[in-house]
Order: structure tokens, then C-alpha cells, then sequence
């Protein structure tokens, strides 16, 4: 089935430093990518959608020179958390959506992040 | 907009008892409707989904879900509850237009040996 793959798993670092996040789609192409961050024991929060070779689309209240969004290629999407605080810290998690076999194709999901700013 | 709402933060059952997780849909047009499973400090795995086809899915690890458009409704069952299955519960929907998913607030499945 399809994998997401999403790197690294667990960052820590000091306050002040920027954090990249790469997910990659291994076996299909994502002309769609999303990312989400999780508070502890919360649901998912939507925080912006990554369109190949397009700027990304923010969703409201999330700083997007903050979370730098780049979607390269077919399979990699990558989030930077710049100049990271400690109200920063947090999972994040990615998805893909496989756009070949249509709507009724699921979101799936990488690993998350666990990002913890000292 | 499409919102889902899963009733119940928290569901304990003993082992071998019978899983029930409650998941209710917004939209008056019945949308794409998923379950997901998320096991600590992991991402989410896709248990099900429901495409407009048969009301009754079946997914991975013996759970299934019955989509019932009368109640907006897609209840997760689960005949017999294992230890493995403790782990947060997420049911999302997919509306039309709509690029990404609407989450609900997730159940938190305990499992009592």
C-alpha cells in the first residue's frame, strides 16, 4: 500500500534554531500534500495544504513565515518551523493524497514529528 | 462546512467485549467518511473507509463500521476487543470540493485485561 515517509521522527534544539521536516510520498506521486500538528491528546489541526510546484495554502491563524512550506516535487514536502520557540513544541504529522484513483483515494499519513524546543 | 463529532473522549471495554466508537457527519450530503487509528508518537493508519459503495465496510483488524445516512451516522465496531486495539480512535469525513479532511476530536479506546 501506500507509504508516507516522514524525517526526522524526534528533533530537540535550542530555542532560536530552524527545523526542517521533509515527507515524502515513496510509492505514488502527491500532487497534494498537508500538514497537520497535534497537541497532546487533541485531534488533528490542519495547518496548511502543499501544492507541487505552487505556494501552499495557510489555513487561519497559522504564520506562514513562521512554517515555511515547500513542495518541490511529485514527492517531497518539506516544513521548516523557523527561528522554533518553545511554544513551538509539538507533533507534527504529514499526509498524501494519491489523486490518481480519484476522490475516494484516503489522506496517508507519515509518522509525525515530535519536536520539542529547549 | 462539513464538521464530525465522535461522542466519548474516552471508551474502556473489557478484553473480548464488543467495540463500539461513535461518529456522527454535518454535511446534509453525505460525504467520503474514514476511520483512523493513531498508536502513541505515531501517525495515523487508515482502518476504513466508506466511497459511497457498500453502507457496511469492513477494514483492517476486525473492525468495520456501518455508514447510516438516516443518522449521519459511522459507528466503529469491533466484535471482540484485543489488548492490541488500546490506541486513539479518529473518524474524518471528506467533503466535495473540499481538499482536505475534517477530523473529529478522536476517542481514546482502553482495553481492560
Amino acid at each position: 500500500g501506500a507509504v508516507v515517509s516522514q524525517h526526522p521522527s524526534w528533533v530537540i534544539c535550542k530555542s532560536g534554531t530552524s527545523v526542517k521536516i521533509e515527507c515524502r510520498s515513496l510509492d505514488f506521486q502527491a500532487t497534494t500534500m498537508f500538514w497537520y500538528r497535534q497537541f497532546p491528546k487533541q485531534s488533528l489541526m490542519l495547518m496548511a495544504t502543499s501544492n507541487e510546484g505552487s505556494k501552499a495554502t495557510y489555513e487561519q491563524g497559522v504564520e506562514k513565515d513562521k512554517f515555511l512550506i515547500n513542495h518541490a516535487s511529485l514527492t517531497l514536502s518539506t516544513l521548516t518551523v523557523t527561528s522554533a520557540h518553545p511554544e513551538d513544541s509539538s507533533f507534527y504529522i504529514c499526509s498524501a493524497r494519491d489523486w490518481t484513483g480519484g476522490r475516494n483515494q484516503p489522506q496517508h499519513f507519515g509518522d509525525g514529528t515530535r519536536l520539542s524546543i529547549l | 462546512a462539513q464538521s464530525v463529532t465522535q461522542l466519548g473522549s474516552h471508551v474502556s471495554v473489557s478484553e473480548g467485549a464488543l467495540v463500539l466508537l461513535r461518529c456522527n457527519y454535518s454535511s446534509s450530503v453525505p460525504p467520503y467518511l474514514f476511520w483512523y487509528v493513531q498508536y502513541p508518537n505515531q501517525g495515523l493508519q487508515l482502518l476504513l473507509k466508506y466511497t459511497s459503495a457498500a453502507t457496511l465496510v469492513k477494514g483492517i483488524n476486525g473492525f468495520e463500521a456501518e455508514f447510516k445516512k438516516s443518522e449521519t451516522s459511522f459507528h466503529l465496531t469491533k466484535p471482540s476487543a484485543h489488548m492490541s486495539d488500546a490506541a486513539e480512535y479518529f473518524c474524518a469525513a471528506d467533503q466535495t470540493g473540499a481538499n482536505n479532511l475534517f477530523f473529529g476530536t478522536g476517542t481514546r479506546l482502553t482495553v481492560i485485561p
